[in-house]
């Protein structure tokens, strides 16, 4: 079973709805969640990060954590054509120093 | 503020020679992390370096192989290079704090 995991997609979603987007991780003792978005032959960038229980909000994303049941998940509002990405799961573990272990991935595709 | 920085861009390399990637770390950030990325494989961790000392390293051959100095940069080696290496090498560095930043990776083409 792989640590993180994410669903492969492609998610395809209407312009103006909501994206959701899901992550699961195995590993109880871990710490640090983000997600990034990665466009096609580009690197990834950093869109959140979450480190506590909740919701935490940023413009039109909103990541969301439950680490009971070890998921984090992100919600794009409003999603736009330009939203047509992967986004990637990564977490950190305690006493892991700053190693990043990634989902494979979702493909995001907002239709115009 | 520069980001991360990568060199260089792409490479072409031939089966057994060996490569040398580049990465300086945006101002500040003492920790650097390296990534390989495959299209079967996804993004895998090779190391971390903190301090110019691994911290953390990766389920990779001894063929891969990094270090920092004093100034934060850091660079990887891949000796006697395999076809199954051709990938998106990234760098990413981190204060810490606030997540990592990548950069622009090294596209690396074993033929």
């Amino acid at each position: 079973q792989k640590e993180v995991e994410q669903n492969s997609g492609p998610l395809s979603v209407p312009e103006g709805a909501i994206a959701s987007l899901n992550c699961t991780y195995s590993d109880r003792v871990s710490q640090s969640f983000f997600w990034y978005r990665q466009y096609s032959g580009k690197s990834p960038e950093l869109i959140m990060s979450i480190y506590s229980n909740g919701d935490k909000e940023d413009g039109r994303f909103t990541a969301q954590l439950n680490k009971a049941s070890q998921y984090v998940s992100l919600l794009i509002r409003d999603s736009q054509p330009s939203d047509s990405a992967t986004y990637l799961c990564a977490v950190t573990a305690e006493n892991a120093g700053n190693m990043l272990t990634f989902g494979g991935g979702t493909r995001l595709m907002v239709k115009p | 503020k520069a980001g991360v920085t990568q060199t260089p861009r792409y490479l072409i390399k031939t089966r057994g020679q060996q490569v040398t990637l580049s990465c300086s770390p945006i101002s500040g950030h003492r920790s650097v992390s390296w990534y390989q990325q495959t299209p079967g494989q996804g993004l895998q961790f090779l190391f971390e370096y903190f301090s110019e000392t691994q911290r953390n390293k990766g389920n990779f051959p001894g063929r891969f192989s990094g270090r920092q100095f004093s100034n934060s940069r850091s660079e990887m080696n891949v000796s006697t290079l395999e076809l199954g290496d051709s990938a998106l090498y990234l760098c990413a560095s981190s204060s810490g704090t606030h997540g990592y930043t990548f950069g622009s990776g090294t596209r690396l083409t074993v033929v």
